[in-house]
């Protein structure tokens, strides 16, 4: 199984909105609602900030949403801050019910 | 709180294997799925396996003929064994449990050297 293909990058300004893509197949991505994001701080574990396409955790900020259009999920993050400088991470039940991860996008916050 | 603690050696020598344990506090391994992930230095996250309370497995393909998860619900632990490990399985190894199709808590993650 491949990995599901995000952006290696992507950056915006404080206050604006940018959407991270995630792109798989029909076995996976598109196959299920079954596609969370994670995200990841320098030298921190991931944290979980998308569940089954578009469910946000408790504690995790509403500026955080996900959706999700044929084989590609998309995670959008409203009113950039700092802190949301970062690694982002999808990830998909697969059909054989296996996991798979995205490559992985960082966020710069200009 | 929910917390995971992965523990083992931290440098295990080309083709031994690699065991690490993963203890959960403050709740229980009844209930639910609990995967293992790994971290390549600089790299992205690749999982492992997963494994459900009752001891049902699901291993990823490219690592199945090497990789063994298993559970002890009397220690609340569950445990991962690599076997015939090369420099390409050095890598910060996690511990997380699952909800739904994400991982909502994650052990610190320790990270393995394979180096003789």
């Amino acid at each position: 199984q491949s990995a599901l293909t995000q952006p290696a990058s992507v950056s915006g300004s404080p206050g604006q909105s940018i959407t991270i893509s995630c792109t798989g197949t029909s076995s996976d991505v598109g196959g299920y609602n079954y596609v969370s994001w994670h995200q990841q701080h320098p030298g921190k574990a991931p944290k979980l900030i998308i569940y089954d396409v578009s469910n946000r955790p408790s504690g995790v900020s509403n500026r955080f949403s996900g959706s999700k259009s044929g084989n590609t999920a998309s995670l959008t993050i409203s009113g950039l801050q700092a802190e949301d400088e970062a690694d982002y991470y999808c990830n998909s039940y697969t059909t054989i019910t296996t996991v798979i991860f995205g490559g992985g996008t960082k966020l710069t916050v200009l | 709180q929910v917390q995971l603690q992965e523990s083992g050696p931290g440098l295990v020598k080309p083709s031994e294997t690699l065991s690490l344990t993963c203890d959960v506090s403050g709740g229980s391994v009844s209930g639910y799925f609990w995967s293992w992930i790994r971290q390549p230095p600089g790299k992205g996250l690749e999982w492992i396996a997963y494994i459900h309370y009752t001891g049902s497995t699901t291993y990823s393909p490219s690592l199945k003929s090497r990789v063994t998860i298993s559970v002890d619900t009397s220690k609340n632990q569950f445990s991962l064994k690599l076997t015939s490990v090369t420099a390409a399985d050095t890598a910060v190894y996690y511990c997380a449990r699952h909800r739904s199709s994400g991982f909502d808590y994650w052990g610190q993650g320790t990270l393995v050297t394979v180096s003789s």
